[in-house]
């Protein structure tokens, strides 16, 4: 079935470690973001990216980096999580560019990260 | 600052008809998004609109006003399969989407 997959599903890590959240997606899109996703808050941008080679930031990017290899991997790495970094962080994809109209985004199943 | 406002949580009946609402202030308008999110799964998508008015798509509807900054998104016929979150979004005027926290929708039968 086309789509996103995302691994790790859940993980638990200690405060200071370094975590790398993985991103496939096989449905050929320019676009690739990622989210998280808090109680009571909207969905929050963190990076995107258009196209292989490029990647931009979101709204709250402090503390994450990503990398755009190639169309279908967009991993996502904390360098040394905080607590404030326990969150659900969803993957998407887009074939229309970030920053262009009717940009349906489809998203992967997501991954629960909790920072001790 | 920008700001899109739903309500937490509603409750509706298997069968009947519900409206959620979203009013949104941004800077700007390029588009309004809703997903639906059923509870530890990925937001899908429902609909999209651009223009002033009404977007109907099998049982589920959604309504534009530019002028007053307000969707609706109807449910209608409610299966117990459309208890989920459903999540709006605005897209503002350097394209980047702007969401709201989500409203629960619980259904009874």
């Amino acid at each position: 079935i086309a789509g996103i997959t995302q691994a790790p599903t859940s993980q638990i890590l200690a405060a200071g470690r370094r975590m790398t959240l993985r991103c496939t997606q096989d449905m050929r899109h320019n676009a690739m973001y990622w989210y998280r996703q808090d109680l009571g808050l909207g969905l929050r941008l963190i990076h995107y990216s258009n196209t292989a080679g490029t990647t931009g930031k979101g709204e709250v990017p402090d503390g994450y980096s990503v990398s755009r290899a190639n169309t279908d991997d967009f991993p996502l790495t904390l360098a040394s999580a905080v607590p404030s970094q326990t969150s659900v962080y969803f993957c998407a994809s887009s074939e229309g560019l970030a920053g262009s109209g009717a940009n349906v985004l489809t998203f992967g199943a997501g991954s629960r990260l909790t920072v001790l | 600052g920008q700001n899109i406002d739903q309500p937490t949580e509603m409750t509706a009946t298997e069968g009947a008809i519900v409206q959620i609402n979203c009013t949104y202030q941004t800077s700007g308008f390029n588009g309004l998004f809703w997903y639906q999110q059923h509870a530890g799964e990925a937001p899908t998508f429902l609909s999209y609109n651009v223009l002033d008015g009404l977007e109907e798509k099998g049982r589920f509807s959604s309504f534009l006003s530019r002028s007053k900054g307000y969707s609706y998104l109807l449910l209608k016929e409610l299966q117990m399969k459309d208890s989920a979150s459903y999540l709006c979004a605005v897209m503002d005027s350097n394209y980047q989407l702007i969401w709201g926290a989500g409203t629960k929708l619980i259904i009874k039968p």
